[in-house]
């Protein structure tokens, strides 16, 4: 595609339930990053992917985050028994590879409100 | 582990004049360094792209440096304009991680 594409763009779940936030890649890129900014705050680094593999996953914030990415292109990100702390928005990107010399491309995010 | 600092948190400028926005990073051994900038409700565009080994890139109206040694950029932006208003970004990538500042919140007012 021609660009980065998410989805949902927003979400409202209730406390409890789980969710799961959709990443499209550009194609051709097989370098994936999450992230997850807060309201007011920086964005954090939750994971990367270098095709379907995931060298780190020390950003995941809890057991209830997991993530997984199939034939090199879309991820999902899933995060289990939501708590209103996990309100935020979920920002997924792109590049080439992890290579030095690409640009990084974002979308426009998954906004998520647990009520 | 790598922390990056920008100062100014925030900055209002009249129209016209230009402006440096500065990142700081604790590490120095990065790959490279990128300048985003974040509208309201909107994901990161891309600005600059800095490599390890270079010094500046420059993009328009847009010029940003890197001395790696100390651990340093800026971004200076020439003649701003009231959309050049948004939150912008510096993210440097070293290791498995890509580690963005808190950003500098940018108002040009006409």
């Amino acid at each position: 595609g021609a660009g980065v594409s998410q989805s949902p763009s927003n979400k409202v779940t209730e406390k409890g339930k789980d969710v799961e936030l959709r990443c499209d890649p550009i194609s051709g890129h097989t370098a994936l990053y999450w992230y997850r900014q807060r309201l007011g705050q920086g964005l954090e680094f939750l994971i990367y992917f270098q095709g379907n593999s995931a060298p780190d996953k020390s950003g995941l914030p809890s057991d209830r985050f997991s993530a997984e990415r199939t034939g090199e292109s879309v991820s999902t990100l899933t995060i289990q028994r939501t708590q209103q702390e996990d309100s935020a928005v979920y920002l997924c990107a792109s590049s080439l590879s992890w290579s030095s010399g690409n640009t990084i491309y974002f979308g426009e995010g998954s906004w998520l409100t647990v009520v | 582990k790598q922390e990056v600092t920008q100062i100014p948190a925030a900055l209002s400028v009249p129209e016209g004049e230009n402006l440096v926005l500065n990142c700081s990073f604790t590490d120095s051994a990065i790959y490279n360094l990128q300048w985003f900038r974040q509208d309201p409700g909107k994901g990161l565009t891309s600005l600059l792209l800095i490599q390890s080994s270079q010094r500046e890139q420059t993009s328009g109206r847009l010029n940003a440096s890197l001395d790696k040694s100390s651990g340093r950029s800026t971004l200076y932006i020439a003649a701003s304009q009231p959309g050049d208003s948004a939150t912008y970004l510096c993210a440097v990538k070293g290791g498995n991680k890509l580690v963005f500042g808190a950003g500098t919140i940018l108002r040009v007012k006409s």
